[in-house]
């Protein structure tokens, strides 16, 4: 079974510039997270989708960040106008409904704005 | 306010003594734990997790945590540390705040732990 992978594993862009992140869930997960990690701090919880739906976005930090998840299936969070604050590696999880509470972790994208 | 505490920066150890590795939460009732290692430039993998029973729960690479309530701690322990476990460490709680029921619901981190284990 292959697991959680994201793409791209990392990314460089200048200040103002726009990036798209992309996550795959494990097949059949229906709930995907994304979190964030500045660097050195804690790993902080950004949205939540069941399905197709957000059931959660407090964590999104502002409507810079827009998540979507078509389908049902991949999920992208793009950052537009990228700001320098905004670096850190984005990871994303999935779970399967009804599961055993563990989430499923991808790599990670390194994100650098400078 | 829910909050993991981690309270050491880095741990070193020797191979083959035990290791300790801290954990402290703050939750609204029962609370559901969880450790997550991160190798380098890999994701975070899934260790052990505590939801309810035997306060002393198992997992992968001979791990193990110990929940004690009194304490709200829940420790990760390896009676023998190899090199190969060097790596950073997060404990993790179930939001309870945001409880849709079942097994959804994200999580909150602490700042992570740096395992560095000498040969």
């Amino acid at each position: 079974e292959a697991g959680v992978t994201q793409f791209p594993s990392h990314s460089v862009i200048e200040k103002g510039q726009t990036v798209t992140l992309r996550c795959d869930p494990i097949s059949g997960h229906d709930n995907l997270y994304w979190y964030r990690r500045v660097m050195g701090k804690e790993i902080k919880f950004l949205l939540h989708f069941v399905k197709e739906s957000k059931q959660d976005e407090s964590g999104m930090p502002n409507n810079r960040f827009l998540a979507e998840r078509t389908g049902g299936t991949y999920s992208t969070l793009k950052v537009q106008p990228a700001e320098l604050e905004d670096s850190g590696v984005y990871f994303c999880a999935s779970s399967p409904r009804g599961g055993t509470y563990e989430q499923y972790f991808g790599p990670g994208t390194r994100l650098t704005v400078t | 306010a829910q909050s993991v505490a981690q309270p050491e920066d880095q741990v070193n150890v020797a191979e083959g003594n035990p290791l300790t590795v801290k954990c402290t939460y703050s939750v609204s009732g029962n609370p559901y734990l969880f450790w997550y290692v991160q190798y380098p430039n890999r994701g975070l993998q899934f260790l052990l997790k505590y939801i309810t029973g035997d306060n002393l729960v198992k997992g992968s690479y001979g791990f193990e945590a110990e929940f004690n309530k009194s304490q709200t701690s829940f420790h990760l322990k390896k009676p023998s540390a190899l090199v190969s476990d060097s790596a950073l460490y997060f404990c993790a709680v179930r939001d309870m705040l945001q409880d849709y029921g079942g097994s959804q619901g994200n999580l909150i981190f602490g700042k992570g732990t740096k395992l560095s284990v000498k040969p």
